[in-house]
C-alpha cells in the first residue's frame, strides 16, 4: 500500500530562521509526484511546492525548497528565512503518475513560528 | 474572483438525517474532488469526478453519494448520517487532475453528526 508519513506532528522555529519538516513515502512505483500543502487556521489547503519524481533537480519556490531523496524515499520541506505567516499545518502528499484522484496525504506537521 | 465555493460551513446533524454539501467552481476546472479530513489526520479521498456526468470512489466513499450533471457543481450527498461521518469536508478541483498539484480547494464544512 502506498503511505506517507509525516513523522513530526509538531515544529517550531523562530522568525528569520530556518526550519525543516520531514516526510517518507513507501511506494513500488517509479512514476509519481510529491507535494506540499500548507493549510492556514482558515482551514483552506493551499499548494506551496510540487515535484516530480522523475526530476532529479530539487524543486524550489522562493523561500520554499525541497530535499527529494528518490532512493531513500525521502522529500523533505526546507522553509528558510521564516516569516510569521509561515505557521500552519503542513502536510506531504502522493499521487502516482496517471491517476486522476487518488492523493495521498501524511497526517500533517504544525508549524509555529516565534516572534 | 471566488473559485471553490463550499456550503453550509458548518452544520450538525441527528443520527440517521440526510443532507447535501454543495460545493461550485468558476474556473471550468474538469476535476473535482471530495475529501474528508478526521482530527489529527491528513485528507482522505471521498469521491471525485474527472467531468460531467463521470464520478468514481476515493478511498472512503461508503455512506456518502455524488453526481455531476454540470462542470460547475459537484454535491456531496449523506443520506443516513452516523457518528463516524463527523469530520471536517473539503472539495477541490483541478484543470489537469492531481499529478498536477494543483488543486483548488474550498475553505471546508465542518459537520458534526449527534
Amino acid at each position: 500500500a502506498q503511505t506517507v508519513t509525516q513523522s513530526q506532528p509538531e515544529m517550531s522555529v523562530q522568525e528569520a530562521e530556518t526550519v525543516t519538516l520531514s516526510c517518507t513515502y513507501d511506494t513500488s512505483e517509479s512514476d509519481y509526484y510529491l507535494f506540499w500543502y500548507k493549510q492556514p487556521p482558515s482551514r483552506q489547503m493551499i499548494l506551496v511546492i510540487r515535484q516530480e519524481a522523475y526530476k532529479q533537480q530539487n524543486a524550489t519556490e522562493n523561500r520554499f525548497s525541497v530535499n527529494f531523496q528518490k532512493a531513500a524515499k525521502s522529500f523533505s520541506l526546507k522553509i528558510s528565512d521564516s516569516q510569521l505567516g509561515d505557521a500552519a499545518m503542513y502536510f506531504c502528499a502522493y499521487t502516482p503518475g496517471g491517476s486522476q484522484g487518488n492523493l495521498i496525504f501524511g497526517k500533517g506537521t504544525k508549524l509555529s513560528v516565534k516572534p | 474572483n471566488a473559485g471553490v465555493t463550499q456550503t453550509p460551513k458548518f452544520r450538525i446533524l441527528k443520527i440517521g438525517q440526510s443532507m447535501t454539501l454543495q460545493c461550485t467552481q468558476d474556473m471550468n476546472h474538469n476535476y473535482m474532488y471530495w475529501y474528508r479530513q478526521d482530527p489529527g489526520m491528513g485528507l482522505k479521498l471521498i469521491y471525485y469526478s474527472v467531468g460531467a456526468g463521470i464520478t468514481d470512489k476515493g478511498e472512503v466513499p461508503n455512506g456518502y453519494n455524488v453526481s455531476r450533471s454540470t462542470t460547475e457543481d459537484f454535491p456531496l450527498r449523506l443520506e443516513l448520517a452516523a457518528p463516524s461521518q463527523t469530520s471536517v469536508y473539503f472539495c477541490a478541483s483541478s484543470y489537469r487532475g492531481s499529478n498536477t498539484g494543483e488543486l483548488f480547494f474550498g475553505e471546508g464544512s465542518r459537520l458534526t453528526v449527534l
